[in-house]
């Protein structure tokens, strides 16, 4: 079956710390996308990439760092300078622009829910 | 800046009512998308909508776009209680690949 696979689902950090949230699909998409949802709100943008080895900042990037060394993967990391990391994380892909079937929708993974202890 | 805002941001209904959602963007875009979220539960897609005057319809949901006027609808006919759930709607930032995100509308349909 395809699909995006996000590990773990639940993660709790002591302040100070680094975590590291996996995001790993095999639809064979281009593009993958990280997202932040906190309570009531919507999602905002944190990177997305739309090809290996390329990534490009959202809108609420500062703390957070990714890399795109796979196709299939796309990890996301919450530093310590992240002043409030406490909230659900949606990683989602989708096929590249300019590709003949583009739509731009995006398939999402469950998601990982992170807390700071 | 793209903005996307939705209106209303919470809506409690009664089964068997109608009801429309809106969202309105600020930039130019032809692309939108409607995903629904379950409470604690990712987002699914709904709705992909790729031109203006586009119409599409699931069940008791359909989904308008009219980008002279930057505004996409949703509306519930006949609400019934499973589609209890909160709505997206999301643009694509033309030659971006940025998917911008409304707030969401929390609805609550009461049986």
């Amino acid at each position: 079956d395809g699909g995006i696979t996000q590990s773990p689902k639940y993660l709790f950090r002591k302040e100070g710390q680094n975590v590291t949230l996996s995001c790993e699909q095999n639809l064979n998409h281009d593009a993958m996308y990280w997202y932040r949802q906190d309570p009531g709100q919507g999602l905002r943008l944190i990177y997305y990439s739309q090809i290996v080895n390329d990534f490009q900042k959202g809108d609420i990037a500062e703390g957070y760092s990714v890399s795109r060394e796979k196709k299939e993967s796309f990890p996301l990391t919450v530093t310590s300078a992240q002043k409030n990391p406490t909230a659900f994380y949606l990683c989602a892909s989708s096929i590249a622009s300019g590709r003949a079937l583009w739509t731009g929708e995006l398939f999402f993974g469950e998601g990982s829910r992170l807390t700071v202890l | 800046e793209l903005k996307v805002e939705q209106n209303p941001l919470f809506l409690s209904m009664q089964e068997g009512k109608n009801y429309t959602i809106y969202c309105n963007y600020s930039t130019t875009s032809d692309r939108l998308y409607w995903y629904r979220q379950d409470p604690g539960k990712s987002l699914e897609s709904l709705f992909v909508l790729l031109s203006n005057g586009a119409v599409k319809q699931e069940g008791r949901l359909m989904a308008s776009l009219d980008t002279k006027a930057r505004l996409s609808t949703l509306h519930i006919t006949a609400a019934v209680h499973d589609l209890s759930a909160t709505y997206f709607c999301a643009v694509d930032i033309w030659r971006d690949d940025k998917i911008i995100f409304g707030k969401g509308t929390r609805l609550h349909i009461l049986p």
